[in-house]
């Protein structure tokens, strides 16, 4: 099977603007689940899509959503770019039964705010 | 509030020894334990995990160990390889959902 894919991989923003950052689960499974790292803050939880609903969020605030698509393709978009939104975007996909916790991650985007 | 800690940020091993990563939480509602290994661009990729019912998981190399009392986990590594040359995150997460809540991971180095 094809693993998570993300897209793009890389990307420069100006503050203000917005972005849209794409991923693609492993086939079969139905929940998206989105982490932003970065060095200050490790790696934190955005928010989690299951069924093209949103099903669990993070403390972000209300400028990063996401939504996911019938075939369970998600994205999440950012508005309102600032310094601090520089970070790895990772994307991870698990199987509707996830017994055991097990999330299978993407290569992330890599977005960098000027 | 860190509700899971690695404390610490890096480990330096020799090759064929034991490595032994730790980590503490304080959320007992926390049901699965896991652990992430991840190299440098790219994403982390799935290690081990054990049931907040276990004490005990074990899988080829790898071997979590879970001390509910004393809210501690750690993964031992045996033997420790060049390859295995990366940072290891331990995560938790709830029966609420696939929230992973994420340790600040320890960059382990295996020399040989």
């Amino acid at each position: 099977k094809a693993g998570v894919t993300q897209t793009p991989r890389y990307l420069i923003k100006t503050r203000g603007q917005q972005v849209t950052l794409s991923c693609s689960p492993i086939s079969g499974h139905r929940s998206v689940s989105w982490y932003q790292q970065t060095p200050g803050q490790g790696l934190q939880f955005l928010f989690e899509y299951f069924s093209e609903t949103q099903r669990n969020k993070g403390n972000f605030p209300g400028r990063f959503s996401g939504r996911q698509f019938s075939n369970s393709r998600s994205e999440m978009n950012v508005s309102t770019l600032e310094l601090g939104d520089s970070a790895l975007y990772l994307c991870a996909s698990s199987p509707l039964t996830f017994t055991s916790g097990e999330q299978y991650f993407g290569p992330g985007t890599r977005l960098t705010v000027t | 509030d860190q509700q899971v800690k690695q404390n610490s940020p890096s480990l330096s091993v020799q090759e064929g020894r034991i490595s032994i990563l730790n980590c503490d939480y304080t959320n007992s509602m926390f049901d699965y334990f896991l652990w992430y290994k991840k190299y440098p661009a790219e994403g982390p990729t799935f290690l081990i995990s054990i049931s907040s019912i276990k004490d005990k998981n074990e899988d080829g190399r790898f071997t979590v160990f879970l001390n509910k009392s004393a809210k501690h986990l750690s993964l031992h590594i045996v033997p420790s390889q060049p390859g295995d040359s990366a940072v290891y995150f331990c995560a938790a997460r709830t029966a609420a959902g696939n929230k992973l809540t994420f340790g600040g991971g320890t960059r382990v180095l295996v020399k040989p």
